[in-house]
């Protein structure tokens, strides 16, 4: 079975651009979360989408957003975006929504901004 | 006091020792605990899942959960150099996982 893919792999822009990220699901897992990774914050939780709906969403100001389409595949959108964007952005995908459900990540969005 | 919390090391084990990699968490409802491994430069890898208090065993790893004292633990017997990692625990309160720091193990020959 696929692993959880993501796309692009890279990506470089500079201030005030908005970025989208997209993301593909683990076949028959239709719970996607979203997390940003850097060096001083570590993981930290963006939001979570279920059957097309945010189920959860961490302390992120509004520029992040994000959507989920029938198919389960998801995608992120920063808008305006900010020298302190620049991180790792990981989608982890999980049969469902809820506390027990293990979370399997993607190999990650590298998003640099200049 | 951070939600998980972790040392961040580094932890220096010998090639074939024991490592023992301990984490405490804030939310007394949580019932599950995961374990992940990060390689660096790669994405988070699950490892482990436990979901009651006590031991769970796979393979060379042991996770350890004590719900009272909310504290849950990773060991890795036989340590080997590709155990050379970041371990991240987390801990899923209201749904969402909340990561620790991690803690980055070296193993060496």
């Amino acid at each position: 079975k696929a692993g959880v893919t993501q796309t692009p792999r890279y990506l470089i822009k500079t201030r005030g651009q908005q970025v989208t990220l997209s993301c593909s699901p683990i076949s028959g897992h239709r719970s996607v979360s979203w997390y940003q990774q850097t060096p001083g914050q570590g993981l930290q939780f963006l939001f979570e989408y279920f059957s097309e709906t945010q189920r959860n969403k961490g302390n992120f100001p509004g520029r992040f957003s994000g959507r989920q389409f029938s198919n389960s595949r998801s995608e992120m959108n920063v808008s305006t975006l900010e020298l302190g964007d620049s991180a790792l952005y990981l989608c982890a995908s999980s049969l469902t929504s809820g506390r027990a459900n293990e979370q399997f990540f993607g190999p990650g969005t590298r998003l640099t901004v200049l | 006091q951070k939600e998980v919390e972790q040392n961040s090391g580094p932890l220096s084990v010998p090639e074939g020792a024991i490592a023992s990699l301990n984490c405490t968490y804030s939310d007394r409802v949580s019932q599950s605990f995961f374990w992940y491994r990060q390689y660096s430069g790669k994405s988070p890898e699950l490892i482990m899942s436990i979901y009651s208090n006590g031991d769970k065993e796979d393979g060379r790893f042991t996770a350890q959960l004590n719900k009272a004292s909310q504290y849950v633990s990773l060991l890795i017997r036989d340590s080997q150099p590709s155990d050379s990692a970041t371990y991240l625990c987390a801990v899923p309160p209201k749904g969402k996982l909340i990561f620790g720091q991690g803690t980055t193990l070296q193993v060496k020959p």
